[in-house]
């Protein structure tokens, strides 16, 4: 069992440019979700998908964000233009079905910083 | 709403000492709570889980057990190691299902030889 699998991990980047973060779940989980870590605000969720549908995007704090999910072995997070707030660690997580019967497995993070 | 409400880190304790971190909670019923923990550098992992009002979860030494009378998960060890330092956060499913978690605050843990 490989994980669950992000890249980069770090990533720094200027003001105004694109960054895209990336995430492999685990092989035959369903369910994946998107968190965002900082000092200041704790654990966010910004989305999660299931059967690689988005099911609430409520987390995400701005248009500049987006993300995809376009088979079950693949997601990305986008960020369009970035800002230096948006300096965080990203998470990845996913899990086997719904409901608290599956626990979430995270990934390492990607560190973005944004000059 | 739901929500979690953790005792404010960092909690510094010396090795062997025992270890007790607060976990309060707010919910609709009686879902199931967890404890996952995060090592530097890394990300979240399931440390511990309960299922039901007084069930006891346990893992590598690490006890939570859940009081309905108290909405309460508190995390406790008997005996600390330097290994366990890390952030330890409470959580709970949202009420609306999809194994969407809601964590808690985090609680940094430094524990010196």
């Amino acid at each position: 069992d490989a994980g669950v699998i992000q890249s980069p991990r770090h990533e720094v980047t200027e003001m105004g440019q694109e960054v895209t973060l990336r995430c492999k779940p685990i092989s035959g989980h369903n369910s994946l979700f998107w968190y965002r870590q900082t000092m200041m605000r704790g654990l966010e969720l910004l989305i999660y998908f299931n059967n690689n549908v988005p099911i609430d995007d409520s987390g995400m704090p701005e248009d500049r964000f987006s993300a995809k999910m376009p088979n079950a072995s693949f997601s990305t997070l986008k960020i369009q233009p970035s800002e230096p707030r948006d300096s965080a660690v990203y998470f990845c997580a996913s899990s086997l079905g719904w409901g608290d019967k599956s626990p979430l497995h995270f990934g390492n993070g990607t560190r973005l910083t944004v000059t | 709403g739901d929500s979690v409400t953790q005792m404010e880190g960092p909690v510094t304790l010396s090795e062997e000492a025992f270890l007790t971190i607060n976990c309060t909670y707010t919910a609709t019923g009686y879902p199931s709570l967890f404890w996952y923990v995060q090592y530097p550098g890394e990300g979240l992992q399931l440390l511990l889980k309960a299922t039901k009002a007084d069930d006891k979860g346990s893992n590598k030494g690490f006890e939570a057990t859940y009081r309905k009378e108290t909405t309460s998960f508190h995390l406790e060890k008997g005996s600390v190691q330097v290994s366990d330092s890390a952030v330890y956060f409470c959580a709970l499913p949202f009420s609306g299902g999809y194994n969407k978690l809601i964590f808690g605050a985090g609680t940094r843990l430094a524990v010196h030889p």
